[in-house]
């Protein structure tokens, strides 16, 4: 199975800030046929199911704002929010659709500072 | 609009069987992979299972691989998991979930239900 392996657990941000979540998988989710990342960003708020903010690692979901980018290849990601807003408090996964099982990450909790 | 409405949640003791399902709405059920993902209480969100579009194809966490069976039926857009010899730590929201996929293969989540809690204790 890929493991996931996100970082930080938790950031403290100050708004108007940048927030940045990594994810590193144990092996390359990388499709070399159609150079593809096979990694996906999820947003879940408290109370909340998750939204996909971010697929093929790069590729901002319709209606995301664009203070949420997405960049990395192979193994290694990142997820940034350029300047967090109070609408940004939430845990963020990761997930690779490489293959099966799926596996997400175990999360990253974004809070105010 | 996309609506996933799950049901079947509840107490179960450990060792027993629940069943949960999911009505869908609003697009095209027969022509998607389906998934079950699942958050225990205050944890991270676990995939369990996905389904393809018709059924052909599926794919189970280790954790509940040989308990739990996904299944579908596409005349009555529902899909449902069959889950038997339960354990506390199957303890969590069960959350029906829609592949973005058109089709054969599954890739990542567009579209999550509400959840259901379902609680193993005895």
């Amino acid at each position: 199975d890929i493991v996931m392996t996100q970082s930080p657990d938790s950031l403290a941000v100050s708004l108007g800030e940048r927030a940045t979540i990594n994810c590193k998988s144990s092996q390359s989710v990388l499709y070399s046929s159609n150079n593809k990342n096979y990694l996906v960003w999820y947003q879940q708020k408290l109370g909340q199911s998750p939204k996909v903010l971010i697929y093929w690692a790069s590729t901002r979901e319709s209606g995301v704002p664009d203070r949420f980018n997405g960049s990395g290849s192979g193994t290694d990601f990142t997820l940034t929010i350029s300047s967090l807003q109070a609408e940004d408090v939430a845990v963020y996964y990761c997930q690779q659709y490489y293959t099966t099982p799926r596996t997400f990450g175990q999360g990253t909790k974004v809070e105010i500072k | 609009q996309m609506q996933l409405v799950e049901s079947g949640g509840g107490v179960v003791q450990p060792g027993r069987s629940l069943s949960l399902s999911c009505a869908a709405s609003g697009f095209t059920f027969s022509s998607y992979g389906m998934h079950w993902v699942r958050q225990a209480p205050g944890k991270g969100l676990e995939w369990v299972a996905v389904i393809w579009y018709d059924g052909s194809n599926r794919n189970y966490a280790d954790s509940v691989k040989g308990r739990f069976t996904i299944s579908r039926d596409n005349s009555k857009k529902t899909l449902h998991l069959q889950m038997n010899s339960l354990r506390v730590e199957d303890t969590a929201v069960y959350y029906c979930a829609k592949d973005v996929r058109f089709g054969s293969g599954t890739y990542w989540i567009d579209y999550w239900g509400q959840g259901t809690l379902v609680t193993v204790s005895s």
